[in-house]
Order: structure tokens, then sequence, then C-alpha cells
């Protein structure tokens, strides 16, 4: 079964800084989420990729699939306390029928202080 | 637009007790899935349906029963509810596109 890991577990980085999540999958990403999730609240799409070299950005959030489709990274640039929360790295295992299951990764925790 | 509705929101159990998570969704999404959140876990798959009369299991799919009977509800049991299954629940939808999520059922079962 495919597994999907995400580094670093968490991270804390002073507000105005840059910073990189990393999801890496046991097997080829057929599709890639991002999603956020702010403490205690529900998830936030942010984008999907789904093919090899694919960059996508929203505001100050970058994220890119690789060319072998088996890692992505989600950069911030120059970040702000509005960016805290966990972020959580689901793909698509394909099944036998035209629609995909999610699976998701551990998460990270980035806190962001003034 | 309603979107991906759960209720309840909060629940208490008893060991040994049964209930139902409700889910439903007004998009016409044929797949749709339930999750658990714990701490340090991200969000586990429980069981997913791929369309009415069509469920299947993720990847902790023990003491947890769905059905399907439309294309609008995907309800999640628990026969006999265990500590164990103390959790923060989602539902989602998708038609092969972004997934769409509810607020989140918090369970806790003493």
């Amino acid at each position: 079964s495919q597994e999907l890991e995400q580094s670093p577990q968490s991270l804390i980085v002073q507000e105005g800084k840059n910073l990189t999540i990393n999801c890496t999958s046991s097997k080829t990403l057929y599709g890639l989420y991002w999603y956020k999730q702010k403490y205690g609240e529900g998830l936030i799409f942010l984008m999907m990729l789904q093919k090899g070299g694919e960059e996508k950005s929203h505001e100050k959030i970058t994220a890119k699939l690789d060319e072998k489709k088996q890692q992505s990274s989600l950069h911030i640039t120059a970040s702000q306390p509005s960016h805290a929360g966990i972020y959580l790295c689901g793909a698509e295992t394909p099944i036998k029928t035209s629609y995909d299951k999610v699976i998701f990764g551990p998460g990270t925790s980035l806190s962001v202080i003034p | 637009n309603a979107g991906v509705t759960q209720t309840p929101k909060f629940q208490v159990l008893k060991t040994g007790q049964s209930m139902t998570l409700q889910c439903a969704q007004d998009m016409n999404h044929e797949y749709m899935s339930w999750y658990r959140q714990d701490p340090g876990m991200g969000l586990r798959l429980i069981h997913y349906s791929v369309g009415a009369g069509i469920t299947d299991q993720g990847e902790v799919p023990n003491g947890y029963n769905v059905s399907r009977s439309t294309t609008e509800d995907f309800p999640l049991r628990l026969l006999s509810a265990a500590p164990s299954q103390t959790s923060v629940y989602f539902c989602a939808s998708s038609n092969a596109g972004e997934l769409f999520f509810g607020e989140g059922s918090r369970l806790t079962v003493l």
C-alpha cells in the first residue's frame, strides 16, 4: 500500500522567513493535494498537482511535484502568522474505478513567531 | 450551497454504545469518504464510496461500518464504541478533483 511521509514533523520560524515542507511517497503520485488546517478547525484546500514537474502558486505559497512524481514540496515565502497551522499532503491511490481514494501524510505543524 | 454537512459536531459515548455519524453533500459528488484524525497521525482513511451502493475499506476500517444508499448521504456507524475510537472524524466528497471536507465531528468514548 502507498505511504506518505512529511518532513519536517514540526517547524517554528520567525515572521518573514521562507520555509519548505516536503512530502515523499512510497509509490508514484497520480495526484497530489496540499491542505492547510488551522488548529482545531477544518481543512482548507491549497492546490492539487498532477503532472511531473508541475508547479502552482497561490499568494505566497508555491507547490511543486518532481519529475519522477514521488515527491512534492510546499514553499512559503515571507511567512506570516496567518500561515500557522498544520499542512497535510494527500495522494490519490489508483482503484479500479475512475475515482481514486485519497490518503494523507502525518502532517507538518507550522508555527510563525511575530 | 451547504457543501458537506456533518452531524453531530460533538458526541460523548460510553464504551459499548453504538452511534452513527451523519454526512451529507449537496454537490452531486460520486466519491465520498470518512477519515479520522489523531494527534501526529494526519488523516487516516476509514471507508470510502465511489457511488451509491458501492463502498470499500480504507486504511483503518475495523470497528466501523458504512453504507451508501443515496448519492447524497454516507453515514458512518460505530456498532460498539471503544476508547480507541476517540478522535475527530472528517467526511469528504469529490468529483475526481478537489476533496471537499465537512467541519468535523469530535467523538469521545469513555
